[in-house]
C-alpha cells in the first residue's frame, strides 16, 4: 500500500522560505511515477504547484515557477519542496501526491497546514 | 480564478443521478484525454475517482463514471448515497509547460 507523509514547519512569517519534505513508503521514487505537490487555501480550490519524475525531471506550475524547487532524494524515499519569499497568500493545505505523466493523482498525503503570518 | 470552469453547487435526491461538468480549452480538457475527478470529504484529503476521462481506480463504485466532449467533460453519479454528499475537482493535464489545471469545485448536496 503506497502512503505519503507531509512534514515541516506549520508556521513561517512573511518573506520566509518553506520547506516540506514528503516520505513515502510501499513504493520507491525511483519506479516510473511523477512525485508533486497540491495546496489548498483553507475552504477554497486545488491548486498543481509543481512534480518530479523518477528521473529527476521537473514540471512548475509558471504562476509559482519563479518561487519554487523541487528535489528528490531517492536512498531516503523522500522527495521534498522549497518555496522562497512566502506571503499569506501561500497559507495553504500542501499535499504531497504521487501521479503519472498523464496528470491524474492516485494516493496523496493526509495534508499538512502551512500558516504565513507575522 | 480557476482554469477550469465548474458549476459552484449540484443537488440531488438518494437513488437520483446528477452530472457535473468541467469546461476548458483545446489546450487542456480539448486537446488530451487526460481528465481527472476527485472527491474530497471535509478535513480530508481529495481522493481519485476518475482518470483518463472514463476510467475508475479500483476503490471507485461503478456509479460514477466520466465522459468528454470537446472541451468540456463531465462526472455522472448514478444511485445517489448520502455518502456522495462532498466537494468534487475536475484536473486536466495541460501540456508539458502548464502540466495540470484544476476546476474551482462542485459542492454536492445529497437532499
Amino acid at each position: 500500500q503506497v502512503q505519503l507523509q507531509e512534514s515541516g514547519p506549520g508556521l513561517l512569517k512573511p518573506s520566509e522560505t518553506l520547506s516540506l519534505t514528503c516520505t513515502v513508503s510501499g513504493y520507491s521514487i525511483s519506479r516510473i511515477y511523477h512525485w508533486g505537490w497540491i495546496r489548498q487555501p483553507p475552504g477554497k480550490g486545488l491548486e498543481w504547484i509543481g512534480s518530479i519524475n523518477h528521473g529527476g525531471s521537473t514540471y512548475y506550475n509558471p504562476s509559482l515557477k519563479s518561487r519554487i524547487t523541487l528535489s528528490m532524494d531517492t536512498s531516503k524515499n523522500q522527495f521534498s519542496l522549497k518555496m522562497t519569499s512566502v506571503t499569506a497568500a501561500d497559507t495553504a493545505f500542501y499535499f504531497c501526491v504521487r501521479g503519472p505523466a498523464s496528470a491524474y493523482f492516485d494516493f496523496w498525503g493526509q495534508g499538512t497546514l502551512v500558516t504565513v503570518s507575522s | 480564478q480557476s482554469a477550469l470552469t465548474q458549476p459552484r453547487s449540484v443537488s440531488g435526491s438518494p437513488g437520483q443521478s446528477v452530472s457535473i461538468s468541467c469546461t476548458g480549452t483545446s489546450s487542456d480538457v480539448g486537446g488530451y484525454n487526460y481528465v481527472s475527478w476527485y472527491q474530497q470529504h471535509p478535513g480530508k484529503a481529495p481522493k481519485l475517482m476518475i482518470y483518463d476521462v472514463t476510467k475508475r481506480p479500483s476503490w471507485v463504485p461503478d456509479r460514477f463514471s466520466g465522459s468528454k466532449s470537446d472541451t468540456t467533460a463531465s462526472l455522472t453519479i448514478s444511485g445517489l448515497q448520502a455518502e456522495d454528499e462532498a466537494d468534487y475537482y475536475c484536473c486536466s493535464y495541460a501540456g508539458t509547460y502548464t502540466f495540470a489545471v484544476f476546476g474551482g469545485g462542485t459542492k454536492l448536496t445529497v437532499l
